[in-house]
């Protein structure tokens, strides 16, 4: 079946800082990954996407490939802000309009 | 454009109520996905809606219901509130014009049972 993994939070970095938040899945077939955002006391909020094998995902300083052959999808800052302190969740979908997710990583940036 | 809304953003209960929550998706958009969310189990999915048929449904007992409307407004509904129903029940819309489609989500409504 399908899933997603994340790494477990929470994490805490100075202004900055790199961030590399770990994400790794396990599909039948061919899915697209997403990367959404959650702030506090708000919905999910799209953060990037990646439809197919090797496509870069890019959107405010955030990056992640699409690593087909180590089923990865890592999500990257080079320098994390205090705006940044969020809830991360990665999450595939093979279509059908279900998605999967992973259990959140907690992250905190401190000035 | 406007974005995915729902109503009511917070409710309280007791147990053994009934609660229904809406959602208006984004305009255009036919697919609505229901998800629970809740700081042990993370998101799970409940059900999707698509032009008013239900097309997947997750792991949830009978007790949750819901149905999509003509104009792609979509209600939940939850019998026999239990204490563990407590959530955040999020609902997020999306066009379903492709396999590669992204959901778009609203705020939440913040579920309390007592």
């Amino acid at each position: 079946g399908n899933s997603v993994t994340q790494m477990e939070g929470p994490v805490t970095l100075s202004e900055e800082a790199f961030l590399t938040i770990n994400c790794t899945y396990t599909a039948t077939g061919y899915p697209s990954l997403f990367w959404y955002v959650q702030y506090p006391g708000e919905g999910l909020q799209l953060l990037l996407k990646a439809t197919k094998a090797d496509d870069k995902g890019s959107n405010k300083g955030f990056e992640a490939t699409y690593r087909k052959e180590t089923t990865s999808f890592h999500l990257e800052k080079g320098s994390v802000q205090v705006s940044d302190s969020a809830v991360y969740f990665c999450a595939l979908s093979e279509g059908g309009n279900q998605f999967y997710f992973g259990t959140g990583t907690s992250l905190t940036v401190i000035p | 454009k406007a974005g995915v809304t729902q109503t009511p953003r917070y409710l309280i209960k007791t147990r053994g109520q009934q609660v229904t929550l809406s959602c208006s998706p984004i305009s255009g958009h036919r697919s609505v996905s229901w998800y629970q969310q809740t700081p042990g189990q993370g998101l799970q999915f409940l059900f999707e809606y698509f032009s008013e048929t239900q097309r997947n449904k997750g792991n949830f007992p009978g007790r949750f219901s819901g149905r999509q409307f003509s104009n792609s407004r979509s209600e939940m509904n939850v019998s026999t509130l239990e204490l563990g129903d407590s959530a955040l029940y999020l609902c997020a819309s999306s066009s379903r014009a492709s396999t590669t489609d992204t959901q778009y989500f609203g705020p939440g409504t913040r579920l309390t049972v007592l």
